[in-house]
């Protein structure tokens, strides 16, 4: 079985200042890493995802993400943040066998002007 | 744009009173999900299908059910709502079981 663990559920930063949402998983088997966001009222939008590769993957948006797989991580990190930026994010995992997604908690991005 | 729809966006019954979300999509994709996500959650997994075939949660009431008629279109079924099941309900899509989802805007239900 697999399990996602979200290590904040709300994390505050000012504008353009760097930001890092931490996520560790748990699993038995290999998976596949997934970064969600959602805003208010909406669905979840796919951020990044590591398949295979490099560990460090990239959105078209400024956010990255880096694959530790003796930590058991899959950290998301952004230089800058921006107002725009405010909303809650997901971290999942997907079993590489049923390509279903267990998330975490989810971490709320709460971005102060 | 190749997308997922979901109807209607917002959703009140009256308690006991049979309901059903719908969703389609233009992604062609093979396999559908239907998520509950209720308030400061993450979106909790209750039955996906892979082209026809039917997959249920374990843990996934009686109370739902779903169809998919065809490769755009699936259907959320809930016989009798109860106040416990006032939630926010998620319609994603993936090309296939190892793929990304994508996800609908979802459609959040009251239940009086």
């Amino acid at each position: 079985a697999q399990s996602v663990t979200q290590l904040d559920s709300q994390v505050p930063v000012f504008e353009e200042a760097p930001v890092e949402l931490r996520c560790n998983y748990s699993s038995s088997v290999s998976v596949y890493l997934f970064w969600y966001v959602q805003y208010p009222n909406q669905g979840l939008q796919l951020l990044l995802k590591y398949l295979s590769g490099s560990t460090l993957v990239e959105s078209i948006n400024g956010f990255e993400a880096e694959f530790n797989k003796s930590q058991t991580s899959f950290h998301l990190r952004k230089p800058s943040v921006h107002i725009s930026d405010t909303a809650e994010y997901f971290c999942a995992v997907s079993d590489q066998r049923t390509g279903k997604l267990i998330f975490g908690q989810g971490t709320t991005l709460q971005v102060k002007p | 744009d190749a997308m997922v729809i979901q109807n209607p966006r917002y959703q009140v019954t009256q308690f006991g009173k049979p309901v059903t979300l719908s969703c389609s999509q233009t992604l062609n994709h093979n396999v559908m999900y239907w998520y509950q996500q209720k308030s400061s959650q993450a979106p909790k997994l209750l039955f996906h299908y892979y082209d026809k075939d039917f997959n249920n949660e374990a843990d996934t009431p009686d109370n739902f059910q779903s169809r998919r008629p065809n490769t755009s279109f699936c259907f959320l079924d809930i016989r009798s709502p109860g106040l416990g099941d006032a939630a926010m309900y998620l319609c994603a899509t993936s090309r296939d079981q190892l793929d990304g989802q994508f996800f609908g805007p979802g459609t959040r239900l009251t239940v009086l």
